[in-house]
């Protein structure tokens, strides 16, 4: 059975910094890219952020690009986001989601990122 | 880049009734890449549909999916009262990787 769980999430202040992890199980974990999304308080869904399986390609919203990097570690079967230069607008609970190149197939629970002073 | 654009925007429905939800493309969706999710609050989403019209591993053959080109439907035959949730259509594309609509919420009445 595929799950995914997410942690690292919690408050911070705006321009800091927080790394969110991804822990999967039940899946070939190498095979697939994976990534990330985003729902704002009442909002709706915003793609923030995938990798290839292999790690090798990465792929960001505008939104985030040159703030966060994801990256992954095959070996221990973990999916991170590494969020820098936090900003009001990034609060939201952040799901990993297994990513088969065209379907979102598993999400995470999610994890909930808040920003704010 | 496609904009995905749901409707309506809230559903009031009583169990048992039949469900119809809309996704409308901004532009001809060529592949198909389109599916649905469920959400609900503290739960992980849920792949319903994928490919427009395939029914996601272990999804009951009362969500189905339809459309081509520029419209397309999730319709939930019967409802019962775990199916009422935020439903999100979803796009796979360049850039951005994945679009999603705006989200319906499907309610009790």
């Amino acid at each position: 059975e595929v799950h995914l769980v997410e942690s690292g999430g919690g408050l911070v202040q705006p321009g800091g910094s927080l790394r969110l992890s991804c822990a999967a199980s039940g899946f070939t974990f190498s095979a697939y890219a994976m990534t990330w999304v985003r729902q704002a308080p009442g909002k709706g869904l915003e793609w923030v952020a995938a990798i290839t399986g292999s790690g090798d390609s990465t792929y960001y919203a505008d939104s985030v690009r040159g703030r966060f990097t994801i990256s992954r570690d095959n070996s221990k079967n973990t999916l991170d986001l590494q969020m820098n230069t936090l900003r009001a607008e990034d609060t939201a609970v952040y799901y990993c989601a297994k990513d088969t190149s065209w379907r979102l197939d598993y999400w995470g629970q999610g994890t909930l990122v808040t920003v704010s002073s | 880049e496609i904009v995905l654009t749901q409707s309506p925007g809230t559903l009031s429905l009583s169990p048992g009734e039949r469900a119809t939800l809309s996704c409308r493309a901004s532009q001809s969706v060529t592949n198909n890449f389109l599916a649905w999710h469920q959400l609900k609050p503290g739960q992980a989403p849920r792949l319903l549909i994928y490919g427009a019209s395939s029914r996601a591993t272990g999804i009951p053959d009362r969500f189905s999916g339809s459309g081509s080109g520029t419209d397309f439907t999730l319709t939930i035959s019967r409802l019962e009262l775990e199916d009422f949730a935020v439903y999100y259509c979803n796009l796979y594309g360049s850039s951005p990787r994945y679009t999603f609509g705006q989200g319906s919420k499907l309610e009790i009445k």
